[in-house]
């Protein structure tokens, strides 16, 4: 069972360009997390998908940004007329629907390898 | 949620018993203790959970106050490898929405 795959793992964009970063979560997994790290710095919680829903997106900011989960491929995180403070890593988590898998007794979130995005 | 405090950093040498403890004085009666473990450069990795008294699996044991305000994670004999960021995160177990916000953590450096 693969694990939660994120793409680029590298990613380099000039400022005003765009940036599209993509997550499949692990196999029978249906929940999708999006956080951001900037460096020296924790995990921030930017949005909680399902399925072609957003559940909470109060930790995106709110221009440029946007998430989606679409029912077919993989979740992904589009950063609009990136700018040089969106420099971080984007990691993206995934956990079982709820009660379903031993996993979703402890509420685990299994993170992908996260994607690093450097703006010039 | 329940605001956590932890120590920025910790330096260790090989084969000692490690405890990071964490700081809880909000955690709420639905709450539970969770701790993930970040290598350089990789996500996050759940270690261990616990509600109260203690916890125990093959990484490491959570000890937990009869008041909850605190928990220890202990890492026994530590090696290099463990070399790594401890998050303590305190929530509800949601089964599956955790909308946390890690902090900075602990940093262990473990010393040959």
């Amino acid at each position: 069972n693969a694990g939660v795959m994120q793409n680029p793992r590298h990613l380099v964009r000039r400022r005003g360009q765009e940036a599209r970063l993509r997550c499949s979560p692990m196999k029978g997994h249906s929940h999708v997390y999006w956080y951001r790290q900037l460096p020296e710095e924790g995990l921030k919680f930017m949005v909680y998908l399902q399925k072609e829903n957003i559940i909470d997106e109060s930790g995106m900011p709110k221009e440029r940004f946007s998430a989606e989960f679409p029912k077919e491929g993989p979740s992904i995180l589009r950063i609009q007329q990136v700018v040089r403070g969106d420099s971080a890593a984007y990691f993206c988590a995934s956990s079982p629907p709820r009660g379903q898998g031993k996993e979703a007794g402890t509420g685990e979130l299994f993170f992908g390898e996260g994607s690093r995005l450097t703006v010039l | 949620l329940a605001k956590t405090t932890q120590p920025i950093s910790m330096d260790s040498y090989e084969g000692q018993e490690v405890n990071i403890t964490c700081s809880h004085n909000n955690i709420a009666t639905n709450d539970y203790i969770t701790w993930y473990q970040q290598f350089p450069s990789q996500g996050p990795r759940f270690i261990i959970q616990g509600y109260k008294t203690k916890v125990t699996n093959e990484v490491a044991s959570l000890f937990i106050p009869a008041d909850r305000k605190s928990s220890t994670l202990s890492l026994p004999r530590v090696s290099l490898s463990d070399t790594a960021v401890y998050y303590c995160l305190v929530g509800p177990n949601s089964g599956g929405y955790q909308k946390v916000t890690f902090g900075t953590g602990t940093k262990l450096q473990v010393i040959p």
